[in-house]
């Protein structure tokens, strides 16, 4: 079973508006924690934000958050005002108990138009 | 720069040859990891090293694929007698491990784009 899952192969959204990307993950371990990368076409793996398991509230970045809702185990990225900058490819990823590889899902192609 | 560095950033190879990817991890990251990236794919778990301990291997591919880490520093990565199914991003990532927690980010290099003809 697919243990990060991004249904969303392509994403458009309109310059200044506000867009959730999904993310479904899979774990049987009580302490994990979910990242989101961004991948601009120049291919460089940018970190954006963290989620813990044990985090009681959801994690804000500047324009980013996380909307982690536990029980259904899905932790989807908010971009606010988009920006054209902000196209790119977005990856969800997840660690499991503790130091780990992180698990990547199949990744979300943002298109911001103007 | 303090970032992590990868070399070569292109790498075009006939198919059988070997190749080496070589990856320098942040200066105090005792955790070096190994991805693939496939065109327009996600990225692929290979190989994950932490301090002194066994190097974690279960995501490499087949036995032509190894990785080797010389201390808490550079790691090389060796790909023997090449397939153009090999063709794909090589990046390598480092992160500080503080414990068993979770949030340590992994901060990745440019990564080695490799074309097997």
């Amino acid at each position: 079973a697919q243990k990060i899952t991004q249904t969303q192969p392509g994403m458009f959204v309109q310059e200044k508006e506000a867009v959730t990307l999904d993310c479904t993950y899979d774990t049987s371990d009580p302490s994990y924690g979910l990242f989101w990368y961004k991948q601009p076409s120049s291919g460089e793996m940018i970190f954006l934000i963290y989620q813990g398991s044990y985090d009681q509230q959801n994690a804000t970045e500047g324009r980013y958050s996380l909307n982690f809702q536990k029980a259904r185990k899905s932790a989807n990225l908010v971009i606010s005002a988009s920006q054209l900058g902000d196209s790119a490819m977005y990856f969800c990823a997840m660690s499991e108990g503790g130091n780990t590889p992180l698990v990547f899902g199949k990744g979300t192609r943002l298109s911001v138009i103007a | 720069g303090a970032g992590v560095s990868q070399s070569p950033s292109n790498k075009v190879t006939e198919k059988g040859k070997d190749v080496e990817l070589r990856c320098d991890p942040i200066s105090g990251h005792t955790a070096l990891y190994w991805y693939r990236q496939r065109l327009g794919q996600g990225l692929e778990f290979l190989i994950y090293f932490q301090g002194n301990s066994a190097p974690d291997k279960s995501g490499l591919p087949s036995d032509r694929f190894s990785a080797e880490r010389t201390g808490e520093s550079v790691s090389t990565l060796t790909i023997q007698r090449t397939q153009q199914e090999d063709s794909a991003v090589y990046l390598c990532a480092s992160s500080f491990v503080a414990g068993a927690r979770s949030d340590n980010e992994q901060f990745f290099g440019p990564g080695t784009r490799l074309t097997v003809l």
